[in-house]
């Protein structure tokens, strides 16, 4: 079945460092990722879509500045948290789908940003 | 506004029981409802994908239905083990765009 993969599985970092995480699709075409913030015992909460060759669309209190997000290829997706805190410390997902409208979304295994 | 509810938050039953999760939606128009299972500290798993045309799908012990008209689904696991201990999320594509909308989760419990 779909792969995603996610790179790094767990960071941690000194506040003001900026950590790019990676999502790449594995063995499909991924026109659209997405990226997803997960506090604990909470749901997910999309924060942007990106779609590959454009830029990401945020959700609605994301900081486009502090989350950059990069889609240059079909198969990798990246979030960079510029100048992380610790309130930045959370679970980080990717999740990616195909070209059809009713193709399921395959998720990566996650983030764990800690921020000192 | 779509929203998506998931009831109970957490559950408990012995080993060998069949059990019942619930998911509920505010808007009738979707696209697709999809259930995934996620494990501690880990990411999503898709169990099983429900396009807006069907009532059911299934895959080895687990059967989702769909009832759009009512705005709810039902993900039955029959025959539990521990290792069917995780959370599941319930998540709804709107008609609209590729966004899904996650519930909270049922946190379940399969006791040995």
């Amino acid at each position: 079945g779909a792969v995603v993969s996610q790179h790094p599985s767990w960071v941690i970092c000194k506040s003001g460092t900026s950590v790019k995480i990676e999502c790449r699709s594995l063995d499909f075409q991924a026109t659209t990722m997405f990226w997803y913030r997960q506090f604990p015992k909470q749901s997910l909460m999309l924060m942007a879509t990106s779609n590959e060759g454009s830029k990401a669309t945020y959700e609605q209190g994301v900081e486009k500045d502090k989350f950059l997000i990069n889609h240059a290829s079909l198969t990798l997706s990246t979030l960079t948290v510029t100048s992380a805190h610790p309130e930045d410390s959370s679970f980080y997902i990717c999740s990616a789908s195909g070209d059809r409208t009713n193709q399921p979304q395959h998720f990566g295994d996650g983030t764990r940003l800690s921020i000192l | 506004k779509q929203e998506v509810t998931q009831i109970p938050a957490a559950l408990s039953v012995p080993e060998g029981e069949n059990l019942v999760l619930n998911c509920s939606f505010t808007d009738s128009a979707i696209y697709n409802l999809q259930w995934f299972r996620q494990d501690p500290g880990k990411g999503l798993t898709s169990l099983l994908l429900i396009q807006s045309s069907q009532r059911e799908q299934t895959s080895g012990r687990l059967n989702a239905s769909l009832d759009k008209s009512s705005g709810r689904s039902t993900l039955y696991i029959a025959a539990s083990q521990p290792g069917d201990s995780a959370t599941y999320l319930c998540a709804v594509r709107p008609g609209s765009d590729d966004k899904i909308i996650f519930g909270k989760g049922t946190r379940l419990h399969i006791l040995p």
